[in-house]
């Protein structure tokens, strides 16, 4: 059971923009800032989205990330099919629960 | 080129111990945060790990608190993770990352991974 709830699963169509949600505490998302991270089968995860909203330069602006409260948003636009991938949100712990924590993962299908 | 190299997973009887290192260049080691996040197979991330970075500071999961010793030497670029009294639940895909921590700031994202090496717990 991952401190932060993401759902399983998500899709959308080529060209569609899609969302994947967290939800956390006060003790993490509540008052920590949320990154986001990209995982392909069989490679290590690249980090999307820092500090909530922030993109890393080689990452493309169809990338974006939110929080809002407890809970945290990553939006991916103009959904292309190289999309296809887990993706992982992550926060500071400041409780027992902590340091870090990350979400259980959401995989992304490109139908 | 920035890179993470890590090496020492293999197989280790239940009980045993192991010394992982991640190889670091093409950056300015001893200004970075360095952390150990695994990967059990089939499951999600989870950190293990982190120290800052003059070693100062370190950070543990409370599942491998007490089992596991995270350290670096910022002279040699290495970054370390002795792991010990394993179980068969540590048995994973094992990532060095760089990061930032700021805990006042509440800001944490590690920004490059190494490609991991495996550990694995059987008898």
């Amino acid at each position: 059971q991952s401190v932060l709830t993401q759902p399983p699963s998500a899709s959308g169509t080529p060209g569609q923009r899609v969302t994947i949600s967290c939800s956390g505490s006060s003790s993490n998302i509540g008052s920590n800032k949320v990154a986001w991270y990209q995982q392909f089968p069989g490679t290590a995860p690249r980090l999307l989205i820092y500090s909530n909203d922030q993109r890393p330069s080689a990452v493309p602006d169809r990338f974006s990330g939110s929080k809002s409260g407890t809970s945290a948003s990553l939006a991916i636009s103009g959904l292309q099919s190289q999309d296809e991938a887990d993706y992982y949100c992550a926060a500071w712990d400041d409780s027992l629960n902590g340091p870090g924590v990350f979400g259980g993962g959401t995989k992304l299908t490109v139908l | 080129e920035v890179q993470l190299v890590e090496s020492g997973g293999g197989l280790v009887q239940p009980g045993g111990s192991l010394r992982l290192s991640c190889a670091a260049s093409g950056f300015t080691f001893r200004s970075y945060a360095m952390h150990w996040v695994r990967q059990a197979p089939g499951k999600g991330l989870e950190l293990v790990a982190a120290i800052s970075s003059n070693g100062n500071t370190t950070y543990y999961a409370n599942s491998v608190k007490g089992r596991f010793t995270i350290s670096r030497d910022n002279s040699k670029n290495t970054l370390y993770l002795q792991v010990g009294s394993l179980r068969a639940e540590d048995r994973a895909v094992y990532y060095c990352a760089r990061g930032s921590i700021a805990v006042v700031a509440g800001i944490w994202h590690m920004d490059v991974w190494g490609k991991g090496t495996t550990v694995i717990v059987s008898s």
